[in-house]
């Protein structure tokens, strides 16, 4: 089956950095990776996906990329706010089965 | 929308009672999916139906877990009996095609047994 392992299990910045979250997957089926942010006690919850016919996605400070030669993908954010830090899940999905990564806890210092 | 229901939000249980979860998919949705969550194991997919039917329980720990969705906006988790090893937050969450298309979590159940 899909084995989905994300770096780094924690981060760190200090308010305004970027911050970047890398995931690599098994199954070259794959063909949807989303990224999901989860604040402490709440649901898992969408912030941006990308399908595998696109290397590239943008939404004002999030973006996502995707190599499916090298099998992995990244999540970027830049000018972080304190209300970034959450713990932040990528997936790959394969015939309509998310596998998750363990997750990053980011931290954002003010 | 209402978006993805579940009860009981909390549950709190003795070891070897019976506990079930429920849940309501959004409208229109075809896929429902449930997960576990622990510090342990992290995001784990225990089972998933497709128009109300078992896709892969692959993910379902052994045979005091079982689901069922008898229509297409109700489905339940049941363990039995349960076990403090159970105690965890279960998540259910529906999409619309399930291939390629965004999951909807609900805010889940915290499942403690004691």
């Amino acid at each position: 089956g899909e084995n989905v392992e994300q770096h780094p299990s924690t981060l760190s910045v200090q308010e305004g950095d970027s911050a970047v979250i890398k995931c690599t997957y098994s199954d070259s089926a794959s063909n949807y990776f989303p990224w999901y942010k989860q604040e402490l006690g709440k649901r898992p919850q969408l912030i941006i996906d990308i399908r595998s016919n696109v290397g590239e996605k943008k939404d004002q400070r999030i973006a996502v990329t995707l190599n499916k030669t090298a099998k992995h993908f990244s999540l970027h954010i830049t000018e972080t706010q304190p209300e970034d830090s959450a713990v932040y899940f990528c997936a790959a999905n394969t015939a309509g089965k998310s596998t998750f990564g363990d997750g990053t806890t980011l931290t954002v210092k003010p | 929308d209402a978006g993805v229901i579940q009860s009981p939000r909390h549950e709190v249980t003795e070891m070897g009672q019976e506990v079930t979860l429920r849940c309501k998919p959004i409208s229109g949705h075809d896929y429902l999916f449930w997960y576990r969550q622990t510090m342990m194991r992290g995001l784990e997919l225990l089972i998933y139906f497709n128009n109300n039917v078992p896709i892969d329980d692959s993910g379902m720990p052994e045979d005091r877990f079982s689901a069922k969705m008898p229509n297409a906006s109700f489905s339940t988790l049941k363990i039995q009996p349960s076990e403090p090893r159970d105690s965890a937050v279960y998540f259910c969450a529906s999409s619309e095609t399930g291939r390629g298309e965004t999951q909807y979590f609900g805010p889940g159940t915290r499942l403690l047994v004691l």
